[in-house]
């Protein structure tokens, strides 16, 4: 079992929907949740970070955390074009110093 | 504000050969980790260094080793190149806190390494 597990995708919705992506991770001990975006050939941009169970808004992202079930998800409304990417979910446990990746979700916006 | 910037952007190297990548952390910013993302997969990482000293590892052989220096710069250094070893290498930036601090990272543009 991966510690962090992502769908690889690809994910396709139509511009204007909500794309939805999901992470679940094994170590119960992980304590921060980060959203990161990265274009083909790009770096790792960091888009949301969550650390307490339950939503987190912020312009067109909400994460949402469930501890209780290690999960976390990202949500993304009124899907662009420029929101075709690969969405990492990255987890960490510092008491453990772990710093652990998915693979990431490759999400593509259809005009 | 400067962020995150790392040197050199590509570089080709043959197996057997040792190679120094380069990062300067953002304006700040204490700590340095690096990462090693091969083609498809998310980010790895490598090790994290602050005040000078190697505080974190991930699962890679001794041939990776790095180094802080007191302006908070790093230098990552990979010894008896593979060619498993292609790669882009980030370098992601942060401040050190407790152990239960959430400071995400910043990552750099990165240094694509392929190995002939």
């Amino acid at each position: 079992q991966k510690e962090v597990e992502q769908n690889s995708g690809p994910l396709s919705v139509p511009e204007g929907a909500i794309a939805s992506l999901n992470c679940t991770y094994s170590d119960r001990g992980s304590q921060s949740f980060f959203w990161y975006r990265q274009y083909s050939g790009k770096s790792p941009e960091l888009i949301m970070s969550i650390y307490s169970n339950g939503d987190k808004e912020d312009g067109r992202f909400t994460a949402q955390l469930n501890k209780a079930s290690q999960y976390v998800s990202l949500l993304i409304r009124d899907s662009q074009p420029s929101d075709s990417a690969t969405y990492l979910c990255a987890v960490t446990n510092w008491s453990a110093s772990k710093i652990i990746f998915g693979s990431g979700t490759r999400l593509s916006i259809r005009p | 504000d400067a962020g995150v910037t790392q040197s050199p952007t590509h570089l080709i190297k043959t197996r057997g050969q040792q190679v120094t990548l380069r990062c300067s952390p953002k304006s700040g910013h204490d700590t340095v980790s690096w990462y090693q993302q091969a083609l498809g997969q998310g980010p790895q990482f490598i090790f994290q260094y602050y005040e000078e000293e190697e505080r974190q590892r991930g699962n890679f052989p001794d041939r990776f080793s790095g180094h802080q220096f007191p302006n908070y710069s790093s230098e990552l250094n990979v010894n008896a190149l593979l060619l498993g070893d292609s790669a882009l290498y980030l370098c992601a930036s942060s401040l050190w806190g407790n152990p239960y601090s959430n400071q995400p990272q910043h990552f750099g543009d990165g240094t694509r390494l392929s190995i002939l």
